[in-house]
This record gives C-alpha cells, sequence and structure tokens, in this order.
C-alpha cells in the first residue's frame, strides 16, 4: 500500500542551527501537509500546500518556517533558525482529493525533533 | 482557534470489552476523521465521515458523525491486545474556507489481556 515516507527518523540540532525535514507523499497526491505533535499534546496543523504554493498556514507557521516542493516527488519543511520549543515530533501528511466527500490524509511516520 | 474536547482521556479495558470514545465540538464541523496512533508513529486513518448522521463501520470500528455535526463517536467491539494505542478525533471545517485538521488531545487505550 502506498504511504507518505519521511527522512529522517530522528534529527538532534543545535539552538539557532537551520533544518531540513524531508517528506516524499504519496504519488498521485495533490496536497501537502505539515503538522507537529510536542510530546504528549495533540497534533497540531502548520501549513497545507498545493500546486506550488502554501494554501493555508497556523500562527505557528511563522517566518522561520518555510515549505518547499523541489522537484515532483519531495515535499520539505525548513527551519531557519531552530528553538528550544520547536522540540516535536513533525508529521509530513497528502490527500489526493480535497473536498468534502473524498479527501482522506495520510500521515508519514514523522520526524522527532530535538533542538539541544 | 476551533477546539474538540475528546473523553476519556484514557480508558483501561479487559481483552473482549466493547470500548466507546467520543469528541464534542463548541463550533460545527463538515468532516470527522478517526485516527490510531502507535508509539513513535504517525496517526493512521480508520474512519472518514463526511455527512451528518452517517454511521460507518470498519471491521470491529464503528464511527458515527453526530446529526448536529458538533460531535463523532467511535466504538471499538470485542476488544484485542493489538487495540492498544492512542485514538485520536480529528475535525474540520471546510465551509470557513479552512482545510486544516484540528484533533482532539487522543484517547489512550490500554488492553488487559
Amino acid at each position: 500500500e502506498p504511504e507518505v515516507t519521511q527522512t529522517p527518523s530522528h534529527q538532534v540540532t543545535q539552538m539557532g542551527q537551520e533544518v531540513i525535514l524531508r517528506c516524499v507523499p504519496i504519488s498521485n497526491h495533490l496536497y501537502f501537509y505539515w503538522y507537529r505533535q510536542i510530546l504528549g499534546q495533540k497534533v497540531e496543523f502548520l501549513v497545507s500546500f498545493y500546486n506550488n504554493e502554501i494554501s493555508e498556514k497556523s500562527e505557528i507557521f511563522d517566518d522561520q518556517f518555510s515549505v518547499e516542493r523541489p522537484d515532483g516527488s519531495n515535499f520539505t519543511l525548513k527551519i531557519r533558525s531552530t528553538k528550544l520549543e520547536d522540540s516535536a515530533m513533525y508529521f509530513c501528511a497528502s490527500s489526493r482529493d480535497r473536498g468534502l466527500t473524498n479527501e482522506k490524509l495520510f500521515f508519514g511516520s514523522g520526524t522527532q525533533l530535538s533542538v539541544l | 482557534g476551533q477546539q474538540l474536547n475528546q473523553s476519556p482521556q484514557s480508558m483501561f479495558i479487559q481483552e473482549g470489552e466493547d470500548v466507546s470514545m467520543n469528541c464534542t465540538s463548541s463550533s460545527i464541523f463538515n468532516t470527522w476523521l478517526w485516527y490510531k496512533q502507535d508509539p513513535g508513529e504517525g496517526p493512521v486513518l480508520l474512519i472518514a465521515l463526511y455527512k451528518a448522521g452517517e454511521l460507518t463501520s470498519n471491521g470491529r470500528l464503528t464511527a458515527q458523525f453526530g446529526i448536529t455535526r458538533k460531535d463523532s463517536f467511535l466504538n471499538i467491539s470485542a476488544s484485542i491486545p493489538s487495540d492498544v494505542g492512542i485514538y485520536f478525533c480529528a475535525g474540520r471545517n471546510s465551509g470557513a474556507g479552512s482545510y486544516q485538521l484540528t484533533f482532539g488531545k487522543g484517547t489512550k487505550l490500554s488492553v488487559i489481556p
């Protein structure tokens, strides 16, 4: 069964460093998302991306964050200057459709980001 | 933003028992999704609901989209040890022009063999 794949599974970085989290969405999907989950808390929306542009973002997704689809398969999340509070599990997700009756969002296994 | 109240927060049940959990919202959703998350993994979609009143099953799992569009429940029948995990509800109101999912805080299920 097709799945969303994320690399790396774990990333440790120093505060202030830049990190890039990588995702390969399901191949025929058109809508891409990043969510995050701080340890023990609920999953929170960061950003959605369609047709090579951001379609929606939350207040968490500030100027330190950016997303890119550099080629036909990868979808990346960049954090420019990491802060301690950026430590979380970051999930990439994708869906084929976006609508009332068709959309099913599939998540990757996540990248655990630890900022020291 | 929209808030989802998910209950119970955790539950311990004997293998073979039925389980019920629910989510309520102060505002209307037009999509409800139920996910299961195993430790260190991403949420896995269990059931998707798109219409008020809709009742959908997936094996031993049954979920319903409440008539008021402000609530949903998930039932698991005849629980087995592999049902252990955290179950999340997620809702969306795309009628407000937003496609982001709002997640509940999760129900942690433990099954005692």
